[in-house]
């Protein structure tokens, strides 16, 4: 079954302490995978997407298909950081374009 | 450009009644996505509509129903409710078929309401 884990519903950090945001993936294929992220009062919008191999305010993310991880970084994390992420699967392919999401990490980070 | 927008904001609606629910696609997107948030479930799926047909659908009752016009927007619509159907639905829209790890855009979402 088609299944993104993401093990902390909220993370709590210090300004300028590094952030990793765990995700986990369950999927037989070649699977893409996302990051969205979600500002207070904010829509859902995509962080970056590992296809892409880019680094979008600092984040990065690295696909481990032999820990089936997608795992988000952040060496010095901001205040303005503080959202709702979270990680997304499609299973490109066939008859599925949709995303399958994880149930989304809150990330506080404190002054 | 304007993004994906959905309307109304917010519907509050009783049980047993029927809601429809609309999406306008970024200009040029002809994929349009359907899900549903709520309270401690997450994103969940709920369907997919490419140049006009239904490509597919979540894990949800037929009670969820939708369409899309030849406009490329869509409705979402959702019969006899129920008060588990309280959600936020979230409509997101992608150029189309086929390009491999395409992002979808999403919408401010609208906050359904079954009392």
């Amino acid at each position: 079954a088609q299944r993104v884990t993401q093990p902390e519903k909220l993370l709590s950090v210090f300004k300028g302490a590094p952030v990793e945001l765990k995700c986990n993936y369950s999927y037989s294929g070649s699977p893409e995978l996302f990051w969205y992220v979600q500002y207070s009062r904010q829509r859902l919008q995509l962080l970056l997407r590992h296809i892409s191999r880019e680094s979008i305010k600092g984040f990065t993310a690295d696909l481990n298909k032999g820990e089936t991880s997608f795992h988000l970084k952040k060496p010095f994390a901001q205040e303005e950081d503080s959202a709702m992420y979270y990680c997304a699967l499609s299973a490109h392919g066939g008859s599925q374009g949709n995303l399958i999401f994880g149930k989304g990490t809150k990330l506080s980070v404190k002054p | 450009e304007a993004g994906v927008t959905q309307s109304p904001t917010h519907l509050i609606k009783t049980r047993g009644q029927q809601v429809t629910l609309r999406c306008s696609p970024i200009s040029g997107h002809t994929s349009v996505y359907w899900y549903q948030q709520a309270l401690g479930l997450g994103l969940q799926f709920l369907l997919w509509y490419d140049e006009g047909e239904e490509r597919n659908r979540g894990n949800f009752p037929p009670r969820f129903s939708g369409r899309q016009f030849p406009n490329y927007s869509s409705e979402l619509n959702v019969n006899a409710l129920e008060l588990e159907d309280s959600a936020l639905y979230l409509c997101a829209s992608t150029p189309g078929l086929g390009t491999r790890g395409e992002a979808q855009y999403f919408g401010p979402g609208t906050r359904l309401t079954v009392l």
